[in-house]
């Protein structure tokens, strides 16, 4: 059974920093690509990055270029987002999915809630 | 990387049919055949409902069923039941190499 399941999320203050991480079981981790996938409190979806099966090819949404960056452990069926100089409006749920056939989102996880407040 | 249009809000009784439109531009939905439809309850993580426009995955009932034309794709709900009440989310790829989702829509069984 594939299971994707997040952790990390919290409180931080503006301008502040933490690290998702989405540990993944029940299928082969190193031969997908994977994704983020962002909700803010009673709002719509939002893709912020998706990252290749070894790492080498990165996307992510405007919004987030330059602050957020996505990688992998393969070795640990583990995927991760840093995210740097936290606003407010990157308050949000944060999913983790599997990316197939290169844009459907297959399986999610659960979420982490991230909250950015002083 | 605009959102793509969603209608707010949808609503059916139980066994009619009900459509949902999403509209993208000639740089996503019009570029690819790459359109999937997410169906969310509320506190639930999304749901793949259809993918590359009009396929569904294992287990989701043929009463959902996805098509496309031009920057427009759609979902289609038919046999409309009390448990299909949820949001509604398409997504598209880009030719930015990213994906886009839809703004979504609610659908109410009446």
């Amino acid at each position: 059974e594939v299971q994707l399941v997040e952790s990390g999320g919290g409180l931080v203050q503006p301008g502040g920093s933490l690290r998702l991480s989405c540990a993944a079981s029940g299928f082969s981790f190193s031969n997908y690509w994977m994704s983020w996938v962002r909700q803010a409190p009673g709002k719509g979806l939002e893709w912020v990055a998706n990252i290749k099966q070894d790492g080498s090819e990165k996307y992510y949404v405007d919004s987030v270029k330059g602050r957020f960056t996505i990688s992998r452990d393969n070795a640990k069926n583990s995927l991760y987002l840093q995210m740097n100089s936290l606003r407010a409006e990157d308050t949000a749920v944060y999913y983790c999915a599997r990316l197939v056939a290169v844009a459907t989102l297959d399986y999610w996880g659960q979420g982490t809630l991230v909250t950015v407040s002083s | 990387q605009s959102a793509l249009t969603q209608p707010a809000s949808v609503s059916g009784s139980p066994g009619q049919s009900i459509t949902i439109s999403c509209t993208g531009t000639s740089s996503d939905v019009g570029a690819y055949n790459y359109v999937s439809w997410y169906q969310q309850h509320p506190g639930k993580a999304p749901k793949l409902m259809i993918y590359e426009v009009s396929n569904r995955p294992s287990g989701v009932s043929n009463r959902f069923s996805g098509s496309k034309s031009g920057n427009t794709a759609s979902l289609t709900i038919s046999g409309l039941q009390a448990e299909d009440e949820a949001d509604y989310y398409c997504s598209s790829y880009t030719r930015s190499s990213t994906l886009v989702f839809g703004t979504g829509t609610k659908v109410t069984v009446l």
